[in-house]
């Protein structure tokens, strides 16, 4: 079946650097995305989120990018610090009632 | 952090028992969700619900059934514990279905021995 996946598992940056998170979907029906963070011990944590017809949404030190025709999700963090570091998912809905499928989710770890 | 409670937080039991794990919320969310969490497999939907006594399946629906008695509550039953049902178990809630994001409580983590 259709799934969402990660480009790379893990992603290690230096504090105050901007990270980058990318994500690849493969039904072209999903019309709304979703980045989770998930800390250690924790449920995942809902980060932001981008409807179909948009592009960009940005958030406080967040900003998520959808590209439709190549079907790609990113999520950049502005000036990553250490509280950053957790495992990140995208997810997309499929259909009705929030049917959401979750990427495999990579993990973001900084570096002082 | 969204009011859901995931009670018991931890347990561990025997192949064959009944298991049943409570998710509790105090947002008057209609909708509810129960995943499994592996590694390798990432979040897995098992059942939901769209309203009380309104559910339906996930991707993951086999050895496990739901209840939803109270709008609050939403409880998951594995009738017969398996090995292969060892997960962390976490419970989402959503004000709808149209565009809004799920919320998540800390989960359960489910050892079967």
């Amino acid at each position: 079946g259709e799934s969402v996946g990660l480009h790379l598992p893990t992603l290690s940056v230096q504090e105050g650097d901007n990270s980058i998170i990318n994500c690849a979907y493969s039904n072209s029906a999903s019309d709304y995305f979703i980045w989770y963070k998930q800390e250690s011990g924790k449920g995942p944590q809902f980060i932001i989120d981008i409807r179909s017809n948009m592009d960009k949404r940005q958030g406080q030190r967040v900003t998520v990018l959808l590209n439709k025709t190549v079907k790609h999700l990113s999520l950049q963090i502005a000036a990553t610090q250490p509280g950053d570091s957790a495992v990140y998912f995208c997810a997309e809905n499929i259909g009705g009632a929030q049917k959401l499928v979750f990427g495999q989710g990579t993990r973001l770890t900084i570096n002082p | 952090d969204a009011g859901i409670t995931q009670s018991p937080r931890h347990k561990v039991t025997e192949t064959g028992t009944p298991v049943t794990l409570r998710c509790h919320q105090t947002e008057n969310h209609r909708y509810m969700y129960w995943y499994r969490q592996d590694p390798g497999h990432g979040l897995r939907l098992i059942h939901y619900s769209y309203g009380v006594k309104d559910t339906d399946k996930g991707e993951v629906s086999d050895g496990y059934s739901v209840s939803r008695s109270k709008t609050e509550d939403f409880l998951l039953t594995l009738e017969s514990a398996t090995s292969s049902q060892t997960s962390v178990y976490f419970c989402a809630i959503s004000l709808s279905r149209d565009n809004q994001p799920q919320h998540f409580g800390d989960g359960t983590r489910l050892s079967i021995l």
